[in-house]
């Protein structure tokens, strides 16, 4: 199984910083990487999949970038409705998709 | 718009099953695979398996091989989870989420979530 291994586990930053949250895959995946937001007591929600593209309706402030083994979503201009849990996701091998144990992002 | 409405909480005794659903709506059922996804208290997310109710295929996680069980009723546009012999370490929220199957550099990839189950084995 290809394993996902997320950083940092948490993070805690102002309202208008950007933030960068990595992950890295045990193997290639070949871009095959999606990224998903958890707002608190909510199911999780598709921002970003291919490595760079943003789903429909998620805010441009969202990026995705990476190749290869190595991944990371940036959020630009940190704004309060972004703290969340963040996971990475590989869907380049299955059985089974696996997820990164995530990031949770607070404000400072 | 698409929706995927899960069944409600469950509180069940160890050693029981429980069997949840998910009806999907606002979207062609039969276009698009459904996975099922376990989150652990304060925990992150664990793919369980997959069925493609077009062709009544499932793939499942090693791990939960035994565990669970998917069926779909392309009829009523309802996907089911029935989990067995239910320990403590089955107490979890449950989603269902859909992705295509049709394109590799999306398949598996989790468009739409349902609101979770969330399941308790306690005695």
């Amino acid at each position: 199984d290809i394993q996902m291994t997320q950083s940092p586990a948490s993070l805690s930053a102002s309202l208008g910083e950007t933030v960068t949250i990595e992950c890295l895959a045990s193997e290639d995946i070949y871009s095959n990487l999606a990224w998903y937001q958890q707002k608190p007591g909510k199911s999780p929600q598709l921002l970003i999949y291919y490595a760079n593209s943003l789903n429909d309706g998620v805010p441009s402030r969202f990026s995705g970038s990476g190749s290869g083994t190595q991944y990371s979503l940036k959020i630009n201009s940190l704004q309060s409705e972004d703290v969340s849990i963040y996971f990475c996701q590989q869907n380049y091998d299955s059985p089974p998709y696996t997820f990164g144990a995530g990031t949770k992002l607070e404000l400072k | 718009e698409v929706k995927l409405q899960q069944s409600g909480d469950e509180l069940v005794r160890p050693g029981a099953s429980v069997k949840m659903s998910c009806k999907a709506s606002g979207y062609t059922f039969t276009d698009y695979a459904m996975h099922w996804v376990k989150q652990s208290p304060g925990q992150g997310l664990e793919w369980i398996g997959t069925i493609i109710p077009l062709i009544d295929t499932t793939s499942y996680n090693q791990k939960f091989k035994g565990k669970a069980t998917l069926t779909a009723d392309k009829s009523s546009n309802t996907a089911y989870m029935e989990l067995s012999r239910l320990t403590s370490e089955d107490s979890a929220v449950y989603y269902c989420a859909r992705s295509s199957f049709t394109i590799a550099a999306i398949s598996g990839v989790m468009d739409a979530w349902g609101q979770g189950a969330s399941v308790t084995v306690s005695s």
